[in-house]
């Protein structure tokens, strides 16, 4: 079965460093999307991308955040200077249908730990 | 704006007997629904979906939710839980008539099945 695959699956970094958190969505699939989930705590939509564009975002991702689709399979994620608060579990979705008509599928995700 | 609400941080259930992880929502026309559940150190599992037609859908792993629009309930049930059902449920929400908006989910219930 296809599979969004993320890496690294956990990452420390100090705070005020840039990281950048990658995802492959599965192949055919069209629109991508990241979550994060503070350990605990609901899981929390931070941005959707289409058309190598970005088609919604929270309030969370401001401008320390950034995405990226370099190339036809990967979808990165960029925290341009890390706070502590950013520590959570970092996951990456994609699905083939507009409006998500077959859910999402989601990669296991990257542990982030600012420290 | 869309929402979901899972009242419970936990159900204990020992195994066996029939487990219910209840979800309600809010949205302005009629909703997709989803269920997914996540394991350990592990990403989000597709479980089960309503989009249209029948009320009571049926899931992976032997689970099955009700979608009941004038209660705007959709619980998760299965008739005999295994101790290898524990983990975290989380219900999810989408107003596929509010144009690009992702995937809401509620803060997860942890499900606990007891030999």
């Amino acid at each position: 079965e296809p599979e969004v695959t993320q890496t690294p699956s956990h990452q420390v970094t100090q705070m005020g460093q840039e990281v950048i958190l990658r995802c492959v969505p599965i192949s055919n699939h069209l629109y991508f999307y990241w979550y994060r989930q503070i350990l605990g705590q609901k899981v929390e939509f931070l941005v959707s991308f289409y058309n190598n564009e970005i088609s919604e975002k929270s309030e969370i991702f401001d401008d320390q955040f950034s995405v990226e689709r370099p190339d036809g399979s990967n979808f990165t994620l960029k925290i341009r200077s890390t706070k502590l608060e950013d520590s959570a579990m970092y996951f990456c979705a994609s699905s083939e249908a507009a409006r998500g008509l077959n859910g999402y599928t989601f990669g296991s995700g990257t542990r982030l730990t600012v420290v | 704006a869309q929402s979901v609400a899972q009242p419970e941080d936990q159900v204990n259930v020992a195994e066996g007997n029939p487990l219910t992880v209840k979800c309600t929502y809010s949205v302005s026309g009629n909703p997709y629904l989803f269920w997914y559940v996540q394991y350990p150190n592990r990403g989000l599992q597709f479980l089960l979906k309503y989009i249209t037609g029948d009320n009571l859908v049926k899931g992976s792993y032997g689970f099955e939710a009700e979608f009941n629009k004038s209660q705007t309930s959709f619980h998760l049930k299965k008739p005999s839980a295994l101790v290898s059902d524990s983990a975290l449920y989380f219900c999810a929400v989408r107003d596929p008539n509010s144009g690009n908006t992702p995937l809401v989910f509620g803060k997860g219930t942890r499900l606990s099945v007891i030999a």
